[in-house]
């Protein structure tokens, strides 16, 4: 069956420092990945999605960036972190292009800037 | 573009009460529509889908009928259980966009 992990569940950083989370998935390939951020009592706003190794798509823009480096792994990332970062982050994952796919969530990882 | 509206909450209700949370949708072609929800401190769950017209999803006693002539997925269960205490999103998915849309959320909290 497949899993999704994601990395760590709770951070708290200072403003101006860098950020990396990760977010692996198994018993799957190719699959497409997600990240979403969560403001508290908010819904869900989508950050990025990749379709493949190396393609990205933003769909906000933002100090946050997004990588692919290997089919199943899918990082976030900012060189200097805002105040307006904070927020609970989740990374996602579905088959294929299939529209009728659902998404399957991590257990997120919330983020406090300080 | 595609939208997803649903009534935001919060909803408070006794254990064993019926719920309904209404979600109606507006997007082009055949949309799948989906019901995911979330517990305090955790990601998102898929609660069940429905992918044409008429599908019924249902899944731990909950129910989403898939109406598109009235474009709603509302989310039903008859007896609710101080455990069901949660964030519930309605969401889409529609054509070749397999980005899901969701909605707000609506926030449900079942006293004993």
């Amino acid at each position: 069956s497949q899993t999704i992990h994601q990395w760590p569940a709770t951070l708290v950083q200072p403003v101006g420092s860098p950020l990396s989370l990760e977010c692996t998935v198994e018993g799957t390939s190719n699959p497409n990945l997600y990240w979403y951020r969560q403001a508290a009592g908010r819904g869900l706003q989508l950050l990025f999605y990749s379709v493949g190794i190396g393609q990205i798509s933003s769909e906000v823009p933002q100090n946050l960036s997004a990588s692919r480096p290997q089919d199943r792994q899918f990082i976030l990332s900012s060189k200097k972190l805002l105040l307006s970062d904070s927020g609970f982050y989740l990374c996602a994952w579905s088959e294929g292009i299939q529209s009728n796919q659902p998404q399957h969530f991590g257990d997120g990882t919330r983020l406090s800037i300080l | 573009g595609d939208s997803v509206t649903q009534m935001e909450g919060p909803v408070t209700l006794s254990e064993e009460a019926f719920l309904t949370i209404n979600c109606t949708y507006t997007a082009t072609g055949y949309p799948s529509l989906f019901w995911y929800v979330q517990y305090p401190g955790e990601g998102l769950q898929l609660l069940l889908k429905a992918t044409k017209a008429d599908d019924k999803g249902s899944n731990k006693g909950f129910e989403a009928t898939y109406r598109k002539e009235t474009t709603s997925f509302h989310l039903e269960k008859g007896s609710v259980q101080v455990s069901d205490s949660a964030v519930y999103f309605c969401a889409l998915s529609g054509g070749s966009n397999y980005k899901l849309t969701f909605g707000k959320g609506t926030l449900l909290t079942v006293n004993p």
